[in-house]
């Protein structure tokens, strides 16, 4: 079953250090798509980077980049540097294959940056 | 980034009526779709449209929902009647192709069912 884990629920850290958070998936395609994403405090949401499970490199955009860890189906979100506003929830998507079109989401983690 | 554009903002009903919601998609994108949010907790697929047909539901697709997007206007999510537990932000997302390529979002449209 296609499922998205994410466990932590909330997590802080100080301004201009480096944060990870967690993701772990369940699929049994061969081929998929992984996703993060934030939801600032008005609601918004903004992706922020992609991994395609065929690509053995790990993703980076900007302060962001992702641990890939294939065998253990995990998609760390790593931000380095933080800023304060980067504090939003942070959630993991996952998408299957050529053949859906879904999304399917973590439950999020909540980061908060403090000054 | 790309922009979507959800109208209303915000829409506070009866129960029992129907509500329209309606979403503006990036210009350039086919791929059309809506997503639940209930506060506070995860997004939920709703629906994906493309070429004028839904491609994929989910089981929150009552049979009181229909999406269309007729003439190449707004994207809207119709739900007819409307119920208490329809309360949620609706997310209307659009993507250029279907392979991989991630979605962008809209604000949001938080509908209130009173």
């Amino acid at each position: 079953a296609q499922k998205v884990t994410q466990t932590q629920t909330s997590i802080s850290v100080v301004e201009k250090t480096t944060v990870t958070m967690d993701c772990v998936y369940e699929t049994r395609d061969s081929s998929y798509f992984l996703f993060w994403y934030k939801q600032t405090a008005s609601g918004e949401i903004v992706f922020l980077i992609r991994q395609d499970s065929y690509k053995k490199e790990n993703a980076t955009v900007g302060h962001y980049s992702l641990n890939f860890q294939k065998p253990k189906s995990s998609i760390g979100l790593i931000i380095t540097a933080t800023q304060i506003e980067d504090s939003a929830v942070y959630f993991c998507a996952m998408r299957e294959g050529d053949s859906n079109y879904q999304l399917i989401w973590g439950s999020g983690t909540k980061l908060i940056i403090k000054p | 980034g790309p922009k979507v554009l959800q109208i209303p903002s915000h829409q506070i009903i009866d129960m029992g009526q129907m509500v329209t919601l309606n979403c503006d998609p990036v210009s350039n994108h086919l791929y059309f779709y809506w997503y639940k949010q209930i506060l506070g907790q995860q997004m939920e697929f709703l629906v994906n449209f493309y070429n004028g047909k839904v491609m994929e539901k989910s089981k929150l697709f009552k049979d009181q929902f229909s999406v269309e997007r007729p003439d190449g206007s707004y994207f809207t999510l119709k739900i007819q009647p409307t119920a208490l537990e329809d309360s949620a932000v609706y997310f209307c997302a659009s993507s250029l192709v279907l392979g991989g390529r991630e979605q962008y979002f809209g604000p949001g449209t938080r509908l209130t069912v009173l």
